[in-house]
Order: structure tokens, then C-alpha cells, then sequence
């Protein structure tokens, strides 16, 4: 079945604790990207990358890293996570070019919990 | 700066009526426009799209409308369903697709 994968799907961490979040597809697509969705200020992208080692900052980088060391996974990574991290995180892939007529396909998302 | 607002937080209908979904830009290099629709506890499904050179496009039930002059799009659901009640997110994108730039949503609630 082609999908996006997130884990955990559910996370609770304590502030400063080093976490990664994974996403893989399998769909061979080459636009990947992330998005943090937060009450009232609907999906914002954090980063996308739209091939192998090509990665770009979206609106809100600060705080995460990513790498795309091989066109299925695409890790965010929270060096020091802090509250203000707490949110709700999609992954989502496309096809080239395709992504504009068809749209990006979303991964079920992980809910993230800093205390 | 929110270059993407859709400034209606919440919208209910009548099932079998005309949905109408609004969303407002600020960029004027945006050259592609998206729908998706958002069910609880799952991710985005892309419903419908349209380029900057065009300003409609229909697929089934639902209907974009794009005036760039104005800087505005709406979603056309026609007739309404019940399973049609989901947040619905319009987004737009300049950079052939990687930056992708949603506004906050509106959440549709359609009754039998």
C-alpha cells in the first residue's frame, strides 16, 4: 500500500531530551516535507526537501533539523526540544511537479508532548 | 505575515445545500492553489487544485474558483453531505510545489 509513515505516532519527552521523529515512503516520491499544525494558526512547513541532500527552511525552522540522506526517509530531529514545541507534526511526500495537481500525500501525524 | 488566510474559523450547512469555502492571499507569485480536507486524528487529503493561469476548476461535487485580481479563492461543495464535516485547508505554492503554504482552516460542519 503506498503511504506515509510517521513514528511514534504519539510522544511525551521532557525539555532538552534529544528526539527524532521518522518518516518514510514508498511511493519513490522525491518532494518530502514537514509541517507542524497548532490550533488557530493552521499547517505551517517547518522544512522540505525536494531531492536526495536538497533540503530548504520553510516558515518555521527554528528548533529542528532535518537530512535526506536517501529519497524514502526524511527524520526531524529536535535537538533540545521545548514546550513551545508541543504540536501536532505531518510528514508528506509528493512526486515532482505532481504534487501541484495532485496534491501531497500526508502521513497520519505524531503528536508531540515537551514537559 | 500570513501570506494565506482563510478568515472564517467555522461554517455549518444544511446537508444538501451549498457549501462555500473562502480563502484569502497576500503573494502575488503564487502560481498553484490546493484544497484539502482534514478528518480528526488523520493527516491533510488533497481534494482539489488550480493553477494561476486558470480560474476554475471542477472535479465531482467540488468546484475552486480563483479571482486574482482580488486575490481570492473559494471551494464550491455542491450538494453538501454529512461526510463532507472536516477542516478544510487552502494552501498555495510558487516554488513548483516545495513550499507549500496553508491558511488556517476552516472547519465545515454539515447537518442531516
Amino acid at each position: 500500500e503506498a503511504q506515509v509513515t510517521q513514528n511514534p505516532r504519539y510522544l511525551i519527552t521532557v525539555t532538552g531530551k534529544k528526539l527524532t521523529v521518522t518518516c518514510s515512503q514508498n511511493m519513490n516520491h522525491e518532494y518530502m516535507s514537514w509541517y507542524r499544525q497548532d490550533p488557530g494558526l493552521g499547517l505551517r512547513q517547518i522544512y522540505y526537501s525536494m531531492n536526495v541532500e536538497v533540503t530548504d527552511k520553510g516558515d518555521v525552522p527554528e528548533g529542528y533539523k532535518v537530512s535526506r540522506k536517501e529519497k524514502r526517509n526524511f527524520p526531524l530531529i529536535l535537538e533540545s526540544p521545548s514546550p513551545n514545541q508541543t504540536s501536532l507534526y505531518f510528514c508528506a511526500s509528493s512526486l515532482k511537479g505532481r504534487g501541484l495537481v495532485h496534491g501531497y500525500t500526508f502521513g497520519s501525524g505524531t503528536r508531540l508532548t515537551v514537559v | 505575515d500570513q501570506q494565506v488566510k482563510q478568515n472564517s474559523p467555522s461554517l455549518s450547512v444544511q446537508e444538501g445545500r451549498i457549501s462555500i469555502l473562502n480563502c484569502d492571499y497576500t503573494n502575488s507569485m503564487f502560481d498553484y492553489f490546493l484544497w484539502y480536507k482534514k478528518y480528526p486524528a488523520e493527516g491533510p487529503t488533497f481534494l482539489i487544485s488550480i493553477s494561476s493561469i486558470k480560474d476554475k476548476n471542477e472535479d465531482g461535487r467540488f468546484t475552486v474558483f480563483l479571482n486574482k485580481s482580488a486575490k481570492h479563492l473559494s471551494l464550491h461543495i455542491v450538494p453538501s453531505q454529512p461526510g463532507d464535516s472536516a477542516v478544510y485547508f487552502c494552501a498555495a505554492t510558487y516554488n513548483q510545489g516545495g513550499k507549500l503554504i496553508f491558511g488556517q482552516g476552516t472547519e465545515l460542519s454539515v447537518k442531516p
